[in-house]
């Protein structure tokens, strides 16, 4: 079952802050952040691997939360490049590596 | 990082026709994967391609529909067969090494489907 992200759409102003959630019903092995901008491929930015791992670069981090099968992906003092649609790829099978993506939350810096 | 060459970019089929899309890639990798993405829509994972061996299909797809090749660890092939306007939509190949590695992606073929 496709994982669910919240909000779906978020509007910001240059130098505000934000907060994407993605939860799954089942249990997580680990997730993927990506980035997508309009007309081009997903970028990956960053993944988390244990339960309770919080992992970041520049001003975007992100948390795992193993138990309540949630990850958070965290955008600090945003910038107009962060603009796009991000998604979260979550592993939920030990056997195989493949990845279900999000629903998707679409974010726009405005200056 | 792993460089992918995904061909074509972009086509226009007509109905009832196939169409093959190759997965190059720069270095040899674990893992090869086929997503769907629908205007505006999040990715939807076709299959896993394996190498040397039938490719696994997710729930709603089929071999026949959507056969996979992969005979080594660069190069894979995705063929949508006997396309209805139902299928298009931009498919996209994804490759990585595993657990806890980045995974990439081709930059997409859009097909359309007159």
């Amino acid at each position: 079952q496709q994982p669910v992200q919240s909000p779906q759409a978020v509007i910001l102003r240059e130098g505000e802050d934000a907060v994407i959630n993605c939860s799954s019903s089942k249990a997580l092995y680990s997730v993927h952040w990506y980035r997508q901008k309009h007309g081009e491929a997903p970028v990956f930015l960053m993944i988390l691997l244990k339960g309770g791992e919080q992992k970041g670069h520049d001003k975007i981090s992100a948390s795992f939360n193993e138990k309540k099968q949630q990850s958070s992906l965290y955008l600090t003092a945003s910038q107009l490049s962060y603009s796009g649609t991000y998604f979260c790829g979550t592993r939920t099978t030990s056997g195989t590596y493949k990845y279900i993506f999000g629903t998707g939350t679409r974010l726009k810096v405005l200056a | 990082s792993a460089v992918i060459s995904q061909k074509p970019s972009r086509d226009i089929c007509q109905r009832g026709t196939s169409l093959t899309i190759q997965c190059q890639v720069d270095s040899q990798v674990t893992m090869m994967f086929w997503y769907r993405q629908q205007p505006g829509q999040s990715l939807t994972l076709i299959a896993t391609a394996n190498q040397g061996s039938e490719a696994t299909y997710e729930s709603g797809f089929v071999i026949d529909k959507f056969p996979i090749s992969r005979p080594n660890l660069t190069f894979s092939t995705l063929t949508v067969s006997n396309m209805s306007p139902e299928d298009s939509s931009i498919y996209l190949c994804s490759v990585g090494q595993g657990l806890g590695t980045e995974a990439f992606f081709g930059q997409g073929t859009r097909l359309t489907v007159v």
